[in-house]
């Protein structure tokens, strides 16, 4: 129940189409859904979040598609661009009183050719 | 401030040696915590604490791990005996209450 699955493990996309990541969850007590981006030798970085009263949050080109009756979300990135590549890292958060953590998906590694 | 800081950025030991990590959050973030990262797969939390106090370890955490924040400012992790099963990037994270957690570039961890 604290799981995070996400797939592909792995996407090879070409210079501006577009690249999509998908996540489920189980869990309904999980409240926020944050996306990080790591890049090899670095720690994730934050690239987008959403809460599940919302359905779809756009933040340049990255966008977060967020399904909650199916428990499911999903990262879209248009225009890919080749220094998109890295892995894609979705997460949930799972918070009690006085105390959060994330729990992450398995990674996706993105691959945009040029 | 340039956000949060791991210090070493690699470290290699001998199996059996003891380990101790440093991180620097945020100045003003008051929660922190630690997380490991084995090769392919996503973060796995280890352990939080809100100003000085621990106040919730993950079962990964075995008793060979202890982490301290003392003043609520940089924490430490320590793994004593190494094993080779703890080789691994120890992620450090912060947060301004429960706000969003941003992480250190890590302590990457070789245990020969």
């Amino acid at each position: 129940q604290q799981q995070v699955k996400q797939s592909p493990q792995s996407l090879i996309v070409q210079k501006g189409g577009i690249s999509i990541i998908n996540c489920a969850y189980e869990n309904t007590a999980f409240d926020y859904f944050p996306w990080y981006q790591q890049f090899p030798g670095k720690g994730p970085a934050l690239l987008i979040a959403i809460r599940p009263d919302v359905s779809e949050k756009k933040e340049g080109r990255f966008t977060i598609s967020f399904n909650k009756s199916a428990k499911q979300f999903s990262l879209h990135i248009m225009d890919s661009q080749p220094g998109d590549s890295a892995t894609y890292f979705c997460a949930a958060r799972f918070m009690n009183t006085g105390f959060q953590k994330l729990v992450f998906g398995t990674g996706t590694r993105l691959l945009v050719s040029p | 401030d340039t956000g949060v800081s791991q210090n070493p950025r690699h470290k290699i030991t001998k199996r059996g040696q003891n380990v101790t990590f440093r991180c620097d959050p945020i100045s003003e973030h008051n929660r922190l915590y630690w997380y490991r990262q084995t090769l392919g797969q996503g973060p796995e939390f280890l352990t939080y604490f809100q100003n000085e106090a621990q106040l919730e370890k993950s079962r990964l955490l075995s008793d060979r791990f202890s982490a301290e924040r003392p003043k609520g400012s940089f924490s430490t992790l320590e793994i004593q005996r190494t094993e080779q099963g703890d080789s691994a990037m120890y992620l450090c994270a912060s947060s301004l209450e429960f706000y969003e957690q941003y992480f250190g570039p890590g302590t990457r961890l070789t245990v020969t």
